[in-house]
C-alpha cells in the first residue's frame, strides 16, 4: 500500500504559467516532506522540504504548501521554465527507534513547453 | 552540493558475469541506501545501512547484495548479472537522525544483455 502518492504521472504547462503538483500521504507520522527533482541518467536533486509543524515554505520560483489535515501538499513553481521540466518525487520523512527513514511517491513527468 | 559517487555511470555486460557497483560519500553519512529504478517507474528501496556492518534489506526484493566494511562506502554486487537486472540503480546517504534529506549520486545506469 503506497504511502506517499502522486496520482499524476504527468503534468504538461506552458513556459510561464504556474505548474502545480500535488502529493498525497497516508501515514500521520510523518513529520518532513520534501521534494527532489530529477533528470534523465541523473540521480534525484534535492528542491525544497518542509516540516509538518508549517504550511508553507518558499524558496525562489518554488513554494510548497502543506495541508495536514486532508493529508496533502503540493508545490508550486512560478514561472514555470523549460530548465523544469523533470520528473519530480514527493517523499516523506519517518522516524523509528533507529533513525530517519524515507519514503517515496512514484514520481510526476513535468513538460514545460516553450 | 552532495559530495557522492557513483561509478560506472553505464555498464554494460553480459549474463552470468559478477558486477559491483561502487558508491561513496565524503560526508560522513551514518545511513545509506540503494535504490533501483527503471525508466519512468518508482525508486524502490533496495538496500539499506545504519553504519559500518549494518545491512538490511528494503521493500523491493533484489538479488544483489551490499556490504559497509567502511563508513563513506556502500557498494552493490551482483553475483551473475541477468537481463532482468537492467535498470538504473541511485546510492544515497543521510544522517541517521539529523538533517532531514537524502542526498543522491548520480546513478548507475545498467543493462545485461
Amino acid at each position: 500500500d503506497q504511502q506517499v502518492k502522486q496520482n499524476s504521472p504527468s503534468l504538461s504547462v506552458q513556459e510561464g504559467r504556474i505548474s502545480i503538483l500535488n502529493c498525497d500521504y497516508t501515514n500521520s507520522m510523518f513529520d518532513y516532506f520534501l521534494w527532489y527533482k530529477k533528470y534523465p541518467a541523473e540521480g534525484p536533486t534535492f528542491l525544497i522540504s518542509i516540516s509538518s509543524i508549517k504550511d508553507k515554505n518558499e524558496d525562489g520560483r518554488f513554494t510548497v504548501f502543506l495541508n495536514k489535515s486532508a493529508k496533502h501538499l503540493s508545490l508550486h513553481i512560478v514561472p514555470s521554465q523549460p530548465g523544469d521540466s523533470a520528473v519530480y518525487f514527493c517523499a516523506a520523512r519517518v522516524r523509528d527507534n533507529y533513525g530517519q527513514n524515507f519514503v517515496f511517491g512514484p514520481g510526476t513527468r513535468l513538460s514545460v513547453l516553450p | 552540493e552532495a559530495d557522492i559517487y557513483q561509478t560506472p555511470r553505464y555498464l554494460v555486460i553480459g549474463t552470468g558475469k559478477k558486477i559491483t557497483l561502487e558508491c561513496s560519500q565524503t560526508m560522513g553519512h551514518d545511513k545509506m541506501y540503494w535504490y533501483q529504478q527503471d525508466p519512468g517507474m518508482e525508486l524502490h528501496l533496495i538496500h539499506y545501512s545504519y553504519g559500518v556492518n549494518s545491512t538490511e534489506k528494503g521493500d523491493l526484493s533484489s538479488e544483489s547484495t551490499v556490504s559497509r566494511i567502511r563508513t563513506e562506502h556502500f557498494p552493490l554486487t551482483l553475483e551473475s548479472a541477468r537481463p532482468s537486472h537492467t535498470s538504473q540503480y541511485l546510492c544515497a546517504s543521510s544522517e541517521l537522525q539529523g538533517q532531514e534529506t537524502q542526498y543522491f549520486g548520480p546513478g548507475t545506469r545498467l543493462l545485461v544483455l
